[in-house]
């Protein structure tokens, strides 16, 4: 069981389609982040949100697009994505401001696009 | 580039050895570090945390940290096939956010 829950767990998308990632989180944090995770390389941070605000964008490419309207929720949105963006999405949150405090990941969302 | 290096593996340990995992990075401004567990087609879940040098205790994990060589390690005595996963390092770049910068990790195989 995890606190961090992610929708939906498999997705395969066209290129020209439009399609969400959904987080939620119910552990009371007030940070969230979007990793990707691709085969054979390190786990990528994309986004990073505080109290709903961005406060990191790892020179990500504007085909995704996130939002955060709340400390609890996360989404990612998706359009006309590549065939190199196929991975393994991660959302994780955590308690920012408090020292040493732990990330905790969902289980993820494995995109295909075809 | 702030990174973190891991021998990618595989490591194959037999049952009840000690499986003895390597970590280095590049900035030595960092005050956390942590070792996460993937297994296949599963998300990365925490095994241990440490933030002072030394060594860190919890079952039969050991996280060992040496700030100075910048290197982190993680034993797991007697070690189990259930075991078998990629372990993860990570370590923070900052305070309150948890930027957390991943090694590729390093796929261990306990083999009965």
């Amino acid at each position: 069981e995890t606190g961090v829950t992610q929708t939906p767990r498999h997705l395969v998308m066209g290129m020209t389609n439009k399609k969400s990632l959904k987080c939620e989180q119910h552990l009371g944090h007030n940070a969230m982040y979007w990793y990707k995770q691709s085969a054979k390389k390190p786990l990528e941070l994309m986004f990073v949100y505080n109290f709903k605000e961005q406060t990191e964008n790892n020179s990500v490419p504007s085909r995704f697009s996130p939002e955060c309207p709340n400390s609890s929720h996360l989404f990612l949105h998706l359009h006309t994505l590549q065939p190199e963006d196929s991975a393994l999405y991660l959302c994780a949150s955590s308690q920012a401001g408090a020292s040493g405090n732990t990330i905790y990941f969902g289980e993820g969302s494995w995109l295909t696009v075809v | 580039q702030k990174e973190v290096e891991q021998n990618s593996g595989p490591l194959s340990v037999p049952e009840g050895a000690i499986a003895s995992l390597n970590c280095t990075y590049s900035d030595r401004g960092s005050q956390s570090f942590f070792w996460y567990r993937q297994y296949s087609g599963k998300s990365p879940e925490l095994i241990m945390s440490i933030y002072s040098n030394g060594d860190k205790e919890d079952g039969r994990f050991t996280a060992q940290l040496n700030k100075a060589s910048q290197y982190v390690s993680l034993l797991i005595r007697d070690s189990q096939p259930s075991d078998s996963a990629t372990y993860l390092c990570a370590v923070n770049e900052s305070e309150g956010a948890q930027k957390l910068v991943f090694g590729q990790g390093t796929r261990l195989t306990i083999n009965p």
